[in-house]
């Protein structure tokens, strides 16, 4: 069954310090990886899309890695502020018919001043 | 502006009353889709269409019906909504195939008493 697993559930940072958040997943075939950001109370918008041949994907202040051998991926935040605090879901799509999405649960990020 | 819209955003209401969430969209999607997202549990699937008079299940389609006569309309049905449908739900669309970006609506809260 694919499975798509973040780490770590939830994590409190100070402003200005940096942070990076893990996704494991058991999908397959692999088709892509996003991540998104979810600001409380709104719909989830995309950050990062990542392929089997890429490696790393910056927008702004977050980078993310894939990692397709291990299956594994992180999304870095670099000099985080307060409005970086979100919901950062990982989302793995397979390749078979219909292109289903498979979606973690989520780590969800506090930055305090 | 490329958006996906749903009305009603927040909707209390009774057990066994029926209810009818839409949802559209004005990117000319052919895929659309709703999910349902309660704490702890992520995002989950409900219901997806991949074009206009075509629907399948997604992971949680007990209690719930959809809809696709027209592209850009997707609306989610509750035919005898029960508590355990309160919770807050998304309506998205994104281009065929896998590497389309999924936009999600702004979501709607909500409960039934």
């Amino acid at each position: 069954k694919n499975q798509v697993e973040q780490s770590p559930q939830s994590l409190i940072i100070l402003e200005g310090k940096n942070c990076t958040l893990q996704c494991n997943y058991t999908v397959s075939p692999f088709s892509n990886l996003r991540w998104y950001k979810q600001d409380t109370g709104r719909g989830p918008v995309s950050l990062t899309i990542m392929t089997f041949s890429e490696n790393t994907k910056s927008n702004g202040r977050y980078t993310a890695t894939l990692d397709a051998d291990t299956k594994q991926s992180s999304l870095h935040i670099t000099a985080s502020q307060l409005s970086d605090s979100a919901s950062y879901i990982c989302v793995v799509t397979d390749s078979n018919s219909g292109y289903a999405l498979n979606f973690g649960k989520g780590t969800s990020l506090l930055v305090t001043p | 502006e490329a958006q996906v819209t749903q009305n009603p955003r927040y909707l209390i209401t009774v057990t066994g009353k029926k209810l009818t969430v839409t949802c559209s969209q004005n990117m000319n999607h052919e895929y659309m889709s709703w999910y349902r997202q309660d704490p702890g549990l992520g995002l989950r699937q409900i219901y997806y269409s991949m074009n206009v008079e075509v629907t399948d299940k997604g992971d949680v389609p007990e209690g719930y019906k959809v809809s696709r006569k027209e592209k850009r309309n997707f609306p989610l049905i509750l035919e005898s909504p029960s508590p355990n449908q309160t919770s807050l739900y998304f309506c998205a669309s994104r281009a065929g195939g896998p590497g389309g970006t999924q936009y999600f609506g702004p979501g709607t809260r909500l409960t039934v008493l």
